[in-house]
């Protein structure tokens, strides 16, 4: 199993630019969630899909956009970019169990760059 | 969201138990304890949850207190690997998002 991966894992971007950034869930899951993590922070939750939707969403501009496709993997879009963008980016995914609390694994990130 | 509090950081020896407190004095009743650690270069790791009783598993045991305003992760003998962010997480049932804080940062030595 190869768990959560994201590609890529380095992003170097300038200021207005856009950029998408992918993850593929660990296989049995069907729910990612995304987070930022700025250096020397804890990661900050952007949003959560399920079934293609957006289920929940933190506290960020609609600049940050996502998609869930059927395979369960998943788009974080993020338009006009800003220097305080750049950042370490971390998908999560999870199996959405009513029965039980499951666990979320996280991948190895994109460290995105805005220059 | 209800918050937690950690230390900002905690030394161990090596081959010692560690006890990381973590306090949550706003906690709800359907709000989960969950710890999850990250290594230095990777994405964070699940490492134990639990809502009343106190939980073991493979990698640490989790205490929590009766009125569930605080709660302990134990890790029973450190290794230099368990160096990390330890973060103490409140996650509403199983389906809430997880608001990490600034997390205990954990240094080991030999």
């Amino acid at each position: 199993d190869a768990g959560v991966t994201q590609s890529p894992t380095h992003l170097i971007k300038t200021r207005g630019q856009q950029v998408t950034l992918r993850c593929s869930p660990k296989s049995g899951h069907d729910t990612v969630s995304w987070y930022q993590q700025a250096l020397g922070q804890g990661p900050q939750f952007i949003f959560q899909y399920y079934e293609e939707e957006e289920r929940q969403r933190g506290n960020f501009p609609d600049r940050f956009s996502g998609h869930q496709f059927p395979n369960y993997s998943s788009e974080l879009n993020v338009n006009a970019l800003l220097l305080g963008d750049s950042a370490l980016y971390l998908c999560a995914s999870s199996y959405n169990s009513v029965f039980t609390v499951t666990e979320a694994f996280f991948g190895q990130g994109t460290r995105l760059t805005v220059v | 969201d209800a918050k937690t509090t950690q230390p900002n950081s905690m030394e161990s020896n090596e081959e010692e138990p560690v006890h990381l407190p973590c306090n949550h004095s706003t906690i709800s009743g359907t709000d989960y304890i969950h710890w999850y650690r990250q290594l230095p270069s990777q994405g964070p790791e699940y490492v134990i949850h639990g809502l009343t009783s106190n939980v073991n598993n493979r990698m640490a045991s989790l205490a929590i207190a009766e009125d569930r305003k605080s709660s302990t992760l134990i890790l029973h003998r450190a290794t230099l690997r368990d160096a990390a962010v330890y973060y103490c997480i409140l996650r509403w049932g199983n389906t809430g998002k997880l608001i990490f804080g600034q997390g205990t940062t954990l240094q080991v030595k030999p």
